[in-house]
């Protein structure tokens, strides 16, 4: 059964800075690409950041390039998110999701973790 | 960037209707399309992919069909369990955005 489960999440001030990890399971972690995706409280959906299987292609959204770095180590089958100078609007539940295929698509996620942006 | 446009943003239904939920692209995305379904407190789950595939596991109640910009999912005789949020996403190139969201609420 594949498993994603994340973590670090928690409260922190702006300005500055949190690390998540996503421990998976159950699938060859090295054969997948991976993706960070976030959903503000009462909100949709949104792309964050994604990482191919060894790591030659990462790509960010507007809103987080710069500040964030999507990372991975498939030795220890985990996907982390490094994140910094936090503003308000990152305050968000975040899932890490599994790619399926050469599609940008996601076919399993995470239960999320809530990282809150406050003073 | 691609947007996606969902429609209508939340919607009222009785157990065994069929509704339609529409999404629309700002550009031609190939049938690059996913639908995803959420229920509160839970994660999305992947119900259709390339527009008109279903994942595994998802009930043929479920339908995708379009093309070019123009995308719908339908959903044949509702059940308990149908009532969520709807999410179309566009897979075709980073960044992937995903429309809106459509609540479908029990009338």
């Amino acid at each position: 059964e594949v498993q994603l489960v994340e973590s670090g999440g928690g409260l922190v001030q702006p300005g500055r800075s949190l690390k998540l990890s996503c421990v998976a399971s159950g699938f060859t972690f090295s054969n997948y690409g991976m993706n960070w995706i976030r959903q503000a409280p009462g909100k949709g959906l949104e792309w964050v950041a994604y990482i191919s299987s060894g790591s030659s292609y990462i790509y960010y959204a507007e809103t987080v390039k710069g500040r964030f770095t999507i990372s991975r180590d498939n030795a220890k089958n985990t996907l982390y998110l490094q994140m910094t100078s936090l503003r308000s609007e990152d305050t968000a539940l975040y899932y890490c999701a599994r790619i399926l295929g050469v599609r940008g698509y996601f076919d399993y996620w995470g239960q999320g973790v809530m990282v809150t942006v406050s003073s | 960037d691609i947007q996606m446009t969902q429609s209508p943003a939340s919607l009222s239904a009785s157990l065994g209707e069929t509704v339609t939920i529409e999404c629309l692209a700002s550009e031609d995305i190939y049938d690059i399309l996913a639908w995803y379904q959420q229920k509160p407190g839970k994660s999305p789950q992947l119900l259709i992919y390339d527009a008109s595939r279903l994942h595994t596991g998802v009930p043929s109640r479920f339908s995708g069909s379009g093309s070019g910009t123009q995308y719908s999912l339908k959903i044949n005789s509702l059940q308990p369990e149908d009532f969520a949020s709807y999410y179309c996403q566009n897979g075709l190139s980073a960044p992937w955005t995903f429309g809106g969201g459509t609540k479908l609420e029990l009338k």
